[in-house]
């Protein structure tokens, strides 16, 4: 149980072009979801949190124009990555917290982005 | 400032030797400890976690990690490590009364054959 997918697993685009990632909660409903940013060999930096049916909550030095989140359902949210540069290129994880399991997270398999 | 140290970048050790992988913290309240193992260009893998109970918690492949409070630290150990166990592995802390999850800059452990 509680697994969280992410799709696409990886894309490349081309620089000032908006990029949608999707994050679902397969087996479960995920009333809170969360997005992280991973540089090569680093850790993983939580960039906002997201609760269904409300505004995205975001990390501090994270643009919120930059980085549209969107949680319409209790089993997805959406990460758009507007007009990306290529210094965005990063990994990105979602996670899906599972209410009354002591809040844990459960983690997707990421997507890699690229941007040319 | 709630926070979580993994002090050593890599772990090398050979293969059938027993591995450590170092994590303290920093929270207040009592502490939700988790490890996670990630492969290249995959997500991160549970291992397992410490909410309560006892100190020495067994996880996935093999793994256990123990909890020491006075030392604010949950050590990554396993008795024989496997060439297969090369990855990076994190640790994470989960504060009691929020939500979000505060990661190590993870370890890079590599078995050598």
């Amino acid at each position: 149980g509680a697994v969280v997918s992410q799709h696409p697993s990886w894309v490349i685009c081309k620089s000032g072009t908006s990029v949608k990632i999707e994050c679902r909660s397969l087996d479960f409903q995920a009333t809170t979801m969360f997005w992280y940013r991973q540089f090569p060999k680093q850790s993983l930096m939580l960039m906002a949190t997201s609760n269904e049916g409300s505004k995205a909550t975001y990390e501090q030095g994270v643009e919120k124009d930059k980085f549209l989140i969107n949680h319409a359902s209790l089993t997805l949210s959406t990460l758009t990555v507007t007009s990306a540069h290529p210094e965005d290129s990063s990994f990105y994880i979602c996670s899906a917290r599972v209410s009354g399991i002591n809040n844990e997270q459960f983690f997707g398999p990421g997507t890699r982005l690229t941007v040319l | 400032a709630q926070s979580v140290a993994q002090p050593e970048d890599q772990v090398n050790v050979a293969e059938g030797n027993p591995l450590t992988v170092k994590c303290t913290y920093s929270v207040s309240g009592n502490p939700y400890l988790f490890w996670y193992v990630q492969y290249p260009n995959r997500g991160l893998q549970f291992l397992l976690k410490y909410i309560t109970g006892d100190n020495l918690v067994k996880g996935s492949y093999g793994f256990e990690a123990e909890f020491n409070k006075s030392q604010t630290s949950f050590h990554l150990k396993k008795p024989s490590a496997l060439v297969s166990d090369s990855a990076l592995y994190f640790c994470a802390v989960k504060a009691s009364g929020t939500y979000k999850y505060i990661f190590g800059t993870g370890t890079r452990l590599k078995v050598l054959a």
